[in-house]
This record gives structure tokens, C-alpha cells and sequence, in this order.
């Protein structure tokens, strides 16, 4: 158990429609990062929150977007949700910023869009 | 922009006897961190061993070591003594160490270990 936690487990829901991914970190993590794992494009970096900031950006589709709460958990939305959304949404926390950064991760959201 | 190669899809091994997973990497970068990330059918990514650039001594943890050679880009997983429990899907990754955090991972390779 790396001690972040991820909800829902699953979700299922129709095209068109959006959703929210929660994370929380490991206590006293100030970092939370957020990957995408979908079979065509394999695991890829979608956003990063350090403390409450957006720090950096990846392949982040406009129809996504995210945020880090004063309590330092973190959620994803997903809105217009279309096939190709279907994938494993990973949060991962580090404690900071830094060279001895090493990211855990949760165990996922599997979303399935029908 | 940095990428990461895992040119074997997938390996099998053996109970007890040792394998090799590689990894190779484009940088222009000096300075930055790799890792290997196990992902069981569990699905969840855990994370096996870690190498700094700036140092020269390969990481070892358990049954786990590396073969980080800079100056040809590549990071080998080696296991030694494979457990059935080792069967998951490898990941090699990249970190720069003047970034953020972002990870860069290469698509993964799958291990399987025979009894």
C-alpha cells in the first residue's frame, strides 16, 4: 500500500457526459502528479500540483482539467467525455520538489466511457 | 523532449533463474534520475528500484540491480532468484532533474516467470 488513495475504484458512464477523479496523497505529500494509461498511448504525464499550484502541464486535453484543495487532495475532472477517454487514470504524490523527488502511486480509476 | 525505449515487448524466465529487461533513453540532459515501476494484474504501479545519473555506482535493491551505462543511454533491470511474484509488466522511466516531477515512461515489457 503506498498510501495514496484513489475513488472510485471504477466508473462507468456514456459519452458526452463528466466526471470527477479523486486523489489524496500521502500524509504530508505536497505533490500530486496525474498520468493517463490507455492501451494506444501507453502511461502518459497529464498534470502536476505542488501545494496547491499548478506546476506543469503534459498532454492535458482542454476538455480536462484539474485542482488541488487547501487539504492537498487533488481532482481530475473529465468532461465530454468521449470513447478514447476510456483508460486507467493514475494520481501519484512526492513529498516535494527537488532532487530526492520519487513519486508513489495510487491504484487508479479505471474509467470506462460507452 | 526526452524519450524512453523498451525494445522487449515481452521475456519469460524461469523459477529461480535470472533475466534482464532493457531500457534505453534519449537525452541531451546531464543531470536526471531513472526508475523501474512494476505493475502486477493488480494494476497498480510500484516502484522497484531507482538510479541517480550523477552517480556511478549501479543501485541494487534485493534481488533487484540495474546496469546504468550514461554514455550509451541504457538501464537494464536485472532479477536475480525470479519469484512467480515477479510476474507484471515492467516499466522503465525518466525524470529530468531540473523538471517539475514529470515522468517519461517507455511502453513496458511484459515478464513472465514459468514455474
Amino acid at each position: 500500500d503506498s498510501g495514496v488513495t484513489q475513488t472510485p475504484k471504477h466508473l462507468i458512464t456514456a459519452t458526452g457526459q463528466r466526471v470527477t477523479l479523486r486523489c489524496s496523497p500521502r500524509s504530508g505529500d505536497l505533490s500530486v502528479y496525474w498520468y493517463q494509461q490507455s492501451l494506444d498511448q501507453g502511461l502518459q504525464f497529464l498534470i502536476q500540483y505542488y501545494n496547491g499550484e499548478e506546476r506543469a502541464k503534459g498532454n492535458i486535453l482542454e476538455r480536462f482539467s484539474a485542482q488541488q484543495f487547501p487539504d492537498l487532495h487533488s481532482e481530475l475532472n473529465l468532461s465530454s467525455l468521449e470513447l478514447g477517454d476510456s483508460a486507467l487514470y493514475f494520481c501519484a504524490s512526492s513529498d516535494r520538489l527537488g532532487r530526492t523527488d520519487t513519486q508513489y502511486f495510487g491504484p487508479g480509476t479505471r474509467l470506462t466511457v460507452l | 523532449a526526452q524519450t524512453v525505449t523498451q525494445s522487449q515487448p515481452e521475456m519469460s524466465v524461469q523459477e529461480a533463474e535470472t533475466v534482464t529487461l532493457s531500457c534505453t533513453y534519449d537525452t541531451s540532459e546531464s543531470d536526471y534520475y531513472l526508475f523501474w515501476y512494476k505493475q502486477p494484474p493488480s494494476r497498480q504501479m510500484i516502484l522497484v528500484i531507482r538510479q541517480e545519473a550523477y552517480k556511478q555506482q549501479n543501485a541494487t535493491e534485493n534481488r533487484f540491480s540495474v546496469n546504468f551505462q550514461k554514455a550509451a543511454k541504457s538501464f537494464s533491470l536485472k532479477i536475480s532468484d525470479s519469484q512467480l511474484g515477479d510476474a507484471a509488466m515492467y516499466f522503465c522511466a525518466y525524470r529530468s532533474a531540473g523538471s517539475y516531477g514529470k515522468l517519461t515512461f517507455g511502453q513496458g515489457t511484459i515478464l513472465t516467470v514459468h514455474p
